[in-house]
C-alpha cells in the first residue's frame, strides 16, 4: 500500500522568505503531482513530475523529485501573501490495475507581511 | 470551457436518506474519479472509472455507489447517508491513464455534504 506524507502540515510564513515542503512516499512510484488548493475552492494542478530529477519551476515555487530517496520537494522563494494556500502532493500508485493518485494531507501555508 | 461540473454545492441530509451526486466534464476525459475530502486527512479515493463502461473501487468505497452513464458522466449514489459521510465530495478527470499517460486530474469545484 502506498502512504504519502507531507511535512509540515502548517506552515507560517513571513513575507520574503524561503521555504520548503517536503513529501515522502512510501513504494516506487515515477510520478508526482502538486495541487494548490485555496479555501473553499477546488484543486489546481501546479506541477507534474515524471522522472528522477525532474524539476519544475513557476514564478516563486520550484518543485523537484527524487525517486530513489522517494521524496518531492516544493520550494518558495520569496514568499508573498498570495501563495497562501493549502499545497497537496499526489503520487501516482502504478501498483494496481492503473495508475491512482494517493494525496498526502496536505500543507496549510500562511504568508503573512 | 466548463470544464469538470458538480451538482449540487451544498446538500444537507438526514440519515438514513439517499442521494446521488452528479458529475459531468467536456474535456473528453477517459478516466473519472470520486474523491472525498475530510479535515486533516486530505483526499481520499471512493470510486473511479478509468474509462466508459468501468468503474473500480479505491480507498474507501463502503457506502457508495457509482455509475459511469456515458464518457462524459459519473455519478456517486449514497444510498443511506450517514453522519460519517459528511464531507467535501470532489469529481475529478484526467486523460487516459496509465504506464505512458500521465495527466494532472482536472477537478470539478465540490459539493459539501452534511448529514445529520
Amino acid at each position: 500500500e502506498l502512504k504519502v506524507e507531507q511535512n509540515p502540515l502548517f506552515l507560517s510564513m513571513q513575507e520574503g522568505k524561503n521555504y520548503t515542503i517536503y513529501c515522502n512516499y512510501s513504494t516506487t512510484s515515477d510520478r508526482l503531482y502538486w495541487y494548490r488548493q485555496d479555501p473553499g475552492k477546488s484543486l489546481e494542478s501546479l506541477f507534474v513530475l515524471l522522472s528522477n530529477g525532474a524539476v519544475k519551476q513557476e514564478g516563486r515555487l520550484m518543485a523537484s523529485l527524487d525517486t530513489k530517496a522517494r521524496l518531492s520537494t516544493l520550494h518558495i522563494t520569496a514568499a508573498v501573501h498570495d501563495l497562501s494556500a493549502t499545497y497537496f502532493c499526489a503520487v501516482e500508485w502504478v501498483g494496481g490495475s492503473q495508475g491512482n493518485l494517493i494525496f498526502g494531507k496536505g500543507t496549510k501555508l500562511s504568508v503573512k507581511p | 470551457n466548463a470544464g469538470v461540473t458538480q451538482t449540487p454545492k451544498f446538500q444537507v441530509l438526514k440519515t438514513g436518506q439517499s442521494m446521488t451526486l452528479q458529475c459531468a466534464q467536456d474535456m473528453n476525459h477517459n478516466s473519472m474519479y470520486w474523491y472525498r475530502q475530510d479535515p486533516g486527512m486530505g483526499l481520499r479515493l471512493i470510486y473511479y472509472s478509468a474509462s466508459e463502461g468501468t468503474t473500480d473501487k479505491g480507498e474507501v468505497p463502503n457506502g457508495y455507489n457509482v455509475s459511469r452513464l456515458n464518457k462524459r458522466e459519473f455519478s456517486l449514489r449514497l444510498e443511506s447517508a450517514a453522519p460519517s459521510q459528511t464531507s467535501v465530495y470532489f469529481c475529478a478527470s484526467s486523460e487516459k491513464r496509465g504506464r505512458d499517460f500521465n495527466s494532472p486530474l482536472h477537478f470539478g469545484n465540490g459539493t459539501r455534504l452534511t448529514v445529520t
